[in-house]
């Protein structure tokens, strides 16, 4: 019964290669987003959408696209790898905004 | 634009003792606050938020804070830390401007228990 759950919890992968990272919910929330952690453990958001619409697309490369076949699902898609992509990933949604976020796990993400 | 600062990126504590992690923000409208906590390699809970109720926010596992307008403050007590404590804590604002629920993290701050 994971309220937030992501797929895969790591991944390892080499410079220039294109992955996805799968989010779920099971919450009934209409919105979801994208964070990355750095090294530094700094938290940045990446993208929001709210019911399927696109509403937060923070200053990303294009490399990265998000896809939301439904509101309880937001899928990440990062083309074209690069070392500067290593992170940890983590998916959120909440309902309604503003009232407190509940994370997925997180995807450790290695780019080599 | 809103933003929050965590004023110690470390606190060292010894178990059986109180725990301060402070939080400043800065907000142009009034702001919902958060603290999350982050376990070690673990995804993050939230321990309590701030909506414009009550001043003083109970949360999980003991945790408190008190949202001081005149200071602009929003910072994390607990009584007694115990050693699970230790952990990533992160002061959360909401950016609400355009209800969109973005939430603004602090820089994190890094809670040692030594026993």
């Amino acid at each position: 019964d994971t309220a937030v759950s992501q797929t895969p919890k790591y991944l390892v992968t080499q410079m220039g290669n294109d992955k996805s990272i799968k989010c779920e919910q099971n919450l009934g929330h209409d919105t979801m987003y994208w964070y990355k952690q750095d090294s530094k453990k700094f938290l940045k958001i990446m993208f929001s959408y709210n019911n399927k619409e696109l509403i937060i697309n923070e200053t990303v490369p294009n490399r990265f696209s998000p896809k939301s076949p439904d509101k309880a699902h937001l899928n990440l898609h990062i083309n074209s790898l690069e070392l500067g992509d290593s992170a940890v990933y983590f998916c959120a949604s909440s309902h309604p905004p503003g009232t407190g976020m509940f994370f997925g796990p997180g995807t450790r993400l290695t780019v080599l | 634009a809103q933003s929050v600062t965590q004023l110690d990126s470390h606190v060292s504590v010894s178990e059986g003792t109180p725990v301060l992690l402070r939080c400043n923000y800065s907000s142009s409208y009034s702001p919902s606050l958060f603290w999350y906590v982050q376990h070690p390699n673990k995804g993050l809970q939230l321990l309590l938020k701030y909506t414009s109720a009550a001043t003083l926010v109970k949360g999980i596992n003991g945790f408190e804070a008190e949202f001081k307008k005149s200071e602009t403050s929003f910072h994390l007590t607990k009584p007694s830390a115990h050693m699970s404590d230790a952990a990533e804590y992160f002061c959360v604002v909401s950016d609400d401007s355009g209800n969109t629920g973005k939430l603004i993290f602090g820089q994190g701050t890094t809670l040692q228990v030594k026993p």
